[in-house]
């Protein structure tokens, strides 16, 4: 069966860090686009971030420099260190990736995970 | 970045009938379009991709059309559990961005 469970968030200070993991089954993180999807208390959905099949990464201005997708290739995991958290970085962190080999549209979502920044 | 801006941003209708929900790019996006469906405390979940294209699982009282910057998803024969909230979502380019959604209530 294909899945993507995430785990790791919780609650958090500004300016701390926090480390998101997705595990992922039924399929090789390495072969797809992985991306990680927020969505803040009551809100819409935002993109977060993208690592690509090759391996080259890419960030919504929102977190760019602050956040850091990666992948182990060998646990078949999905990862987003956050950095300098702040307040609106609160949010359902979701991760998914894009139809395999298309790259047009998330087919596969986890549960999400909760991360709240607060003091 | 392109912009997805979706209406109406709610939206009420009885079972059976037929909604229409409207998404228009900031730019031209070719066919580089989907749908979601999100209910309460869920994740998203594919709708619709390529504009048109029907994700499998997915029932066929949902269609998309559109082109270019204009599209439209249409939910046929409204059902109790189509009560959710919409996204569209452009894949044409990175950042990818979505609507801001479209609030289904069933009356």
């Amino acid at each position: 069966e294909v899945q993507l469970v995430e785990t790791g968030g919780g609650l958090i200070q500004p300016g701390g860090s926090l480390r998101l993991s997705c595990a992922a089954s039924g399929f090789s993180v390495s072969n797809n686009f992985m991306h990680w999807v927020r969505q803040a208390p009551g809100k819409g959905l935002e993109w977060v971030s993208v690592i690509y099949s090759g391996g080259g990464t890419y960030y919504a201005d929102s977190v760019k420099g602050r956040f850091t997708i990666s992948r182990d290739n060998s646990e078949n995991m999905l990862y987003l260190q956050m950095n300098s958290l702040r307040v609106d970085d609160t949010a359902v962190y979701y991760c998914t990736r894009d139809r395999e080999r298309r790259h047009d549209a998330f087919d596969v979502w986890g549960q999400g995970t909760m991360v709240t920044v607060s003091s | 970045d392109i912009q997805m801006t979706q209406y109406p941003s709610s939206v009420s209708a009885s079972v059976g009938d037929r909604v229409t929900i409207t998404c228009r790019a900031s730019q031209g996006i070719s066919s580089w379009l989907a749908w979601y469906q999100q209910k309460p405390g869920k994740a998203p979940k594919l709708l619709i991709y390529d504009v048109s294209s029907l994700q499998s699982g997915v029932p066929s009282r949902f269609s998309g059309s559109g082109s270019g910057a204009e599209f439209t998803l249409t939910i046929s024969g409204l059902q109790p559990e189509d009560s959710a909230t919409y996204y569209c979502q452009q894949a044409n380019s990175f950042p990818r961005t979505f609507g801001q959604g479209t609030k289904l209530e069933i009356k």
